[in-house]
């Protein structure tokens, strides 16, 4: 079955506690994105990537990094996690980027106290 | 950088009635364009999607979009609500050649029996 699968699906953490939310995809997609979700606001992009090893920024990149070392991965790191960080996070994955279909995972809520 | 404008956060629409949501984005040039729905706790799954192809796009579950220039809209209808259409839809853009994606803040379509 073709899939994003993000991991973990729920985490409360404290201020500054290093995380990482893994993104894994099986359709051997190029394009790779994450993106935060606010009541209000929809979905904000924070990184992309175009394949393995590029990657860029997105609309709210800050105090985010990520990596693509392998074509199926696409890890989202919070090095120092704060309390606005706190939100509702997806995964997505489409064989290119511009006009193709994004497919997504389940989310991951974080909490940051 | 893009933005994309869904007039209503909240629209209730009776099971079989017409559903209108609204999309509005700002472009010089005619961008991808895309609608998503999510159902609570799952990711976004693709409803349809524009790529300069037919102006009068036919989507999943009976609801279709007509992207108009003049108007740079991109509304999402359904001429009978079914109760199982209850979710929060997105309107998505990406403008070619470009590898961002920008979403509008979403529309929560309740539907009364």
């Amino acid at each position: 079955e073709a899939q994003v699968t993000q991991n973990p699906r729920y985490l409360i953490t404290v201020t500054g506690k290093k995380l990482t939310v893994t993104c894994s995809q099986n359709m051997n997609h190029e394009y790779m994105s994450w993106y935060r979700q606010d009541p209000g606001l929809g979905l904000r992009q924070i990184y992309y990537s175009m394949n393995v090893e590029v990657t860029d920024k997105g609309d709210v990149p800050e105090g985010y990094k990520v990596s693509r070392k392998e074509k199926r991965n696409f890890p989202l790191i919070l090095e120092s996690p704060s309390p606005n960080q706190t939100s509702l996070y997806f995964c997505a994955s489409s064989v290119g980027a511009g006009g193709q279909p994004q497919h997504f995972g389940d989310g991951t809520r974080l909490s940051i106290l | 950088a893009q933005s994309v404008t869904q007039l209503g956060s909240h629209v209730s629409v009776s099971e079989g009635a017409l559903v209108l949501l609204r999309c509005n984005y700002s472009s010089s040039v005619p961008p991808y364009l895309f609608w998503y729905v999510q159902y609570p706790n799952q990711g976004l799954q693709l409803l349809l999607k524009y790529t300069s192809a037919a102006t009068l796009v036919k989507g999943i579950n009976g609801f279709e979009a007509e992207f108009k220039k003049s108007e740079t809209s991109f509304h999402l209808t359904k001429p009978s609500a079914h109760m199982s259409d209850a979710a929060e839809y997105f309107c998505a853009v990406s403008d070619p050649g470009f590898n961002k994606f920008y979403f509008g803040s979403g529309t929560k379509l309740n539907v009364k029996p």
